[in-house]
């Protein structure tokens, strides 16, 4: 049963303080999203991935968060220093070209707290 | 922004009833997905409809997608109390800028008593 893996799934940092995830996405696909959640803000892209090179981060705070993927199994979304406006869940997802787009596949997301 | 608007933003309802839920959007699209997503949980997806289709169906899932009024609507029949999550509906601009992206709405929160 293929899954994207996320890690770590909980983390709780200070402010200023440097928080890496990581993403393994489904072998095989060769797109990954990396995503934010919140109550407020609802589902926010922040990074795209295809065959893995950066396409879109227009989302993404470029003073404080960069994402790579090193290889096809890794995926890395790191924020550098933390706020506490950080504080979210993370999640990746993978995805696979059906007909006109894409399906995404969500893994079970990184819930970061910066206090 | 968000593209897609679910209603209702929360739905109660007993089991064996059917649920139905709502999306409206404001620009063309490629395809509009269905996702679910369970309290703490990653979000699942359930089901793609493109631009050219009206109507599709899945177990107990029917989506439709009405693109001159800009809508979907998701229906769940004899629900049951493990269909209790968050549904949003994505909609896909097309490819645009290398890539196609979904842009998620804010969900609508389902809640099925047994």
């Amino acid at each position: 049963d293929a899954r994207v893996t996320q890690t770590p799934r909980h983390k709780v940092t200070e402010m200023g303080q440097e928080v890496t995830m990581r993403c393994q996405p489904i072998l095989g696909h060769n797109t990954v999203f990396w995503y934010r959640q919140t109550m407020m803000q609802g589902l926010e892209l922040l990074a795209y991935f295809r065959n893995r090179a950066p396409l879109d981060d227009s989302g993404m705070p470029k003073d404080r968060f960069s994402a790579e993927m090193p290889d096809a199994t890794l995926a890395t979304l790191k924020i550098q220093p933390s706020e506490p406006r950080d504080s979210a869940v993370y999640f990746c997802a993978s995805g696979v070209a059906a007909g006109f787009g894409y399906e995404q596949y969500f893994g079970p997301g990184t819930r970061l707290t910066v206090t | 922004s968000q593209q897609g608007e679910e209603d209702p933003q929360a739905l109660s309802i007993q089991e064996g009833e059917n649920a139905t839920m709502n999306c409206s959007y404001k620009t063309s699209i490629n395809n509009l997905q269905w996702y679910r997503q369970n309290s703490g949980r990653g979000l699942v997806h359930l089901i793609l409809i493109r631009s050219n289709e009206r109507e599709k169906h899945s177990g107990r899932l029917r989506v439709t997608l009405d693109t001159s009024k800009k809508s979907s609507s998701l229906l769940i029949t004899a629900s049951r109390a493990a269909d209790t999550a968050s549904y949003f509906c994505a909609t896909d601009g097309g490819f645009s800028g290398g890539y196609n992206k979904l842009i998620f709405g804010a969900g609508t929160r389902l809640a099925v008593h047994p």
